[in-house]
């Protein structure tokens, strides 16, 4: 089967770093992908890893560790329009190479 | 502009009077895909095509169908519409099955009374 977790919310203050976890447990794994979605919008592309390690674009980083089936989405320099749903997907082989999504931890930025 | 469109954005329908609800790609992609978002639950998939012709069923096919004539239009038809069925839809495509970004479509609110 196909199990995707990450926490369901997280606060924080403009500025910070906030670290956002998920963890995965599939038949296969041929990449981990984030996404991030605000209300009512379409969700858009982020990052992907597929080999252990970091992957830093910008303010946002995301690292995997294949055997641990973990991987976290680091958001660094916090500003009010990052808060957002940030959507966790693993890609399958084994399930015809589709994703699979995690519920999506929705982070809110304070003042 | 690369872009996947999806019409109509809201619905509001009665149990039983069908429907289809359009998805339309611009960028050449084989893959399309229809998911179904709902709070608590996340993004799921209905159906899935990787080619023209080509359709397979996703983890909650129920209650939907699907048609890949070209390659894209990806349309989902919900011929006899039920209240489980009111949530929020999006399309997907991509350039294959092992790209490394999905395109996702705007998104239709349906509401089923």
């Amino acid at each position: 089967g196909q199990n995707i977790d990450q926490p369901t919310e997280m606060t924080a203050t403009e500025g910070a770093i906030v670290q956002i976890n998920c963890t995965y447990q599939t038949s296969g794994f041929n990449g981990l992908f984030w996404y991030q979605q605000h209300a009512g919008e379409a969700p858009t592309f982020l990052s992907y890893n597929v080999l252990d390690g970091l992957e830093e674009k910008g303010r946002f980083s995301s690292f995997l560790s294949r055997s641990k089936g973990y991987s976290y989405l680091l958001l660094k320099e916090l500003q009010m329009k990052d808060s957002a749903s940030y959507l966790c997907a693993v890609r399958d082989p084994a399930a015809g190479n589709k994703l699979t999504f995690g519920g999506g931890t929705r982070v809110l930025v304070k003042p | 502009e690369a872009q996947v469109t999806q019409n109509p954005r809201y619905l509001i329908t009665v149990t039983g009077k069908k429907l289809t609800v359009t998805c339309s790609q611009n960028m050449n992609h084989e893959y399309m895909s229809w998911y179904r978002q709902d709070p608590g639950l996340g993004l799921r998939q209905i159906y899935y095509s990787m080619n023209v012709e080509v359709t397979d069923k996703g983890d909650v096919p129920e209650g939907y169908k699907v048609s890949r004539k070209e390659k894209r239009n990806f349309p989902l038809i919900l011929e006899s519409p039920s209240p489980n069925q009111t949530s929020l839809y999006f399309c997907a495509s991509s350039g294959r099955v092992g790209a490394t970004e999905a395109f996702f479509g705007q998104g239709t609110r349906l509401t089923v009374v």
